[in-house]
């Protein structure tokens, strides 16, 4: 089983539009999660992070996150051409644990 | 705005070579992480680096290769024979909070190995 599962996409949605992307993750142990952004042939760099279920906000984007269903979620409202991009959920596994776990990312396109 | 750096932004080698990756992390950070990316692939974890030791390691992260910190600024990574498939992009993080702690890795732009 992967340790961070996404679905590749590619995730097609028109300007404006609210972009919803999954992940799923193995360890239940895991304590915090962040979504990274990462555009073509550039390196990741971190929209948000969460480490409580429930909701964050942070701008246009809301990442959600249910421990139980070992779930964390992330919407983009107001969907920009700018949006275009990979996102990449990364988890940290148990409290001892360095490590940031990526998933293999959702590639997101927005449609002007 | 402190910057990860990384050099060379891209290195053409023989197989069976050593090739050494080098970084510099953002200057307050104290957790250093290699990561390596192969083309179309998700972002892999290669090992972490805290309080001048190696903290974890991934099955990746085999004897071909080795870290360092030779003088409390430069980060390196070194693989001692290269293979075909090490050809990937490299990235080089650093942090000063640990990510358990919801410490946000800062990415430099990477070194693009391609091994011939």
């Amino acid at each position: 089983q992967k340790e961070v599962e996404q679905n590749s996409g590619p995730l097609s949605v028109p300007e404006g539009a609210i972009a919803s992307l999954n992940c799923t993750y193995s360890d239940r142990g895991s304590q915090s999660f962040f979504w990274y952004r990462q555009y073509s042939g550039k390196s990741p760099e971190l929209i948000m992070f969460i480490y409580s279920n429930g909701d964050k906000e942070d701008g246009r984007f809301t990442a959600q996150l249910n421990k139980a269903s070992q779930y964390v979620s992330l919407l983009i409202r107001d969907s920009q051409p700018s949006d275009s991009a990979t996102y990449l959920c990364a988890v940290v596994g148990r409290s001892n644990d360095y490590k940031l776990s990526f998933g293999a990312g959702t590639t997101v396109t927005v449609r002007a | 705005e402190p910057e990860v750096t990384q050099t060379p932004s891209h290195q053409v080698t023989q197989m069976g070579q050593e090739v050494i990756l080098r970084c510099v992390p953002i200057s307050n950070h104290l957790y250093f992480y290699w990561y390596r990316q192969i083309l179309g692939q998700k972002v892999e974890f290669l090992v972490s680096f805290y309080n001048n030791e190696i903290s974890e390691k991934s099955e990746i992260f085999d004897d071909q290769f080795s870290v360092e910190r030779p003088d409390g600024s430069n980060f390196t990574l070194k693989i001692r024979s290269t293979k075909l498939e090490d050809s990937a992009m490299y990235f080089c993080a650093s942090s000063d909070i640990s990510p358990v702690n919801t410490g946000e890795l800062f990415f430099g732009e990477g070194s693009r190995l391609t091994v011939l």
